[in-house]
């Protein structure tokens, strides 16, 4: 069982839609990382969101951290075939000093 | 400083032998992670190093793994007696202990296929 679980697991699209990837726990955590990662490559640090309800914006990206610290959102308006790839949430729980990670959310953009 | 390296990034071995990875984090961070992902999943939590000091292993980490972090700086991942079960992307990530927020850089991977 993963402590952290993403949906949907497979997101295709079309250049131009908006979309939703969640990220949910009943764990609380004291910070929450996305990341992007294409295939064959590492993650790739999108964003850290620390404080519950804190939102943060990244161009076409938001990001949303649950009041409660347990689950996270990402919203992509307007998507773009460049925004295809793996996103993952990762969260760190207080003195655990260790990343739990998401399966994933595979995301397909077609122009 | 470029970010976190790692090396070799892909890495084909017979079933049986040894094999050994190298990560170079990022200068001034003092922690250190091994990962493991396999298709399909996110990565899964192998060892973290603080300076030189292992401090937590998985156990998903059998006696068949090592890793060492001798001076604080590089590390190596070694596997013995390789296993088909063992083909993954191995990911090697840092960061810095600040005591407030812990945001984990990584680098590319190294691709191990078992044959």
């Amino acid at each position: 069982t993963q402590l952290l679980e993403q949906s949907p697991q497979f997101l295709s699209i079309q250049e131009g839609e908006n979309l939703t990837v969640y990220c949910n726990s009943s764990s609380v955590f004291s910070s929450l990382q996305w990341y992007r990662q294409e295939p064959g490559e590492g993650p790739v640090l999108l964003v850290t969101v620390v404080t519950g309800g804190e939102v943060k914006k990244l161009k076409r990206l938001t990001f949303q951290f649950g009041d409660a610290r347990k689950d996270s959102s990402l919203h992509i308006t307007a998507a773009q075939p460049g925004d295809t790839g793996l996103y993952l949430c990762a969260g760190d729980r207080y003195n655990f000093n260790k990343f739990y990670f998401g399966s994933g959310t595979k995301l397909n953009v077609k122009p | 400083d470029t970010g976190v390296s790692q090396d070799p990034r892909h890495k084909i071995t017979k079933r049986g032998q040894n094999v050994t990875f190298r990560c170079d984090p990022i200068s001034e961070h003092n922690r250190l992670y091994w990962y493991r992902q396999t298709l399909g999943q996110g990565p899964e939590f192998l060892t973290y190093f603080q300076n030189e000091a292992q401090l937590e292993k998985s156990r998903l980490l059998s006696d068949r793994f090592s890793a060492e972090r001798p001076k604080g700086s590089f590390s190596t991942l070694e596997i013995q007696r390789t296993e088909q079960g063992d083909s993954a992307m191995y990911l090697c990530a840092s960061s810095l202990d600040t005591g407030d927020v812990t945001e984990a850089f990584f680098g590319q991977g190294t691709r191990l296929t078992v044959v």
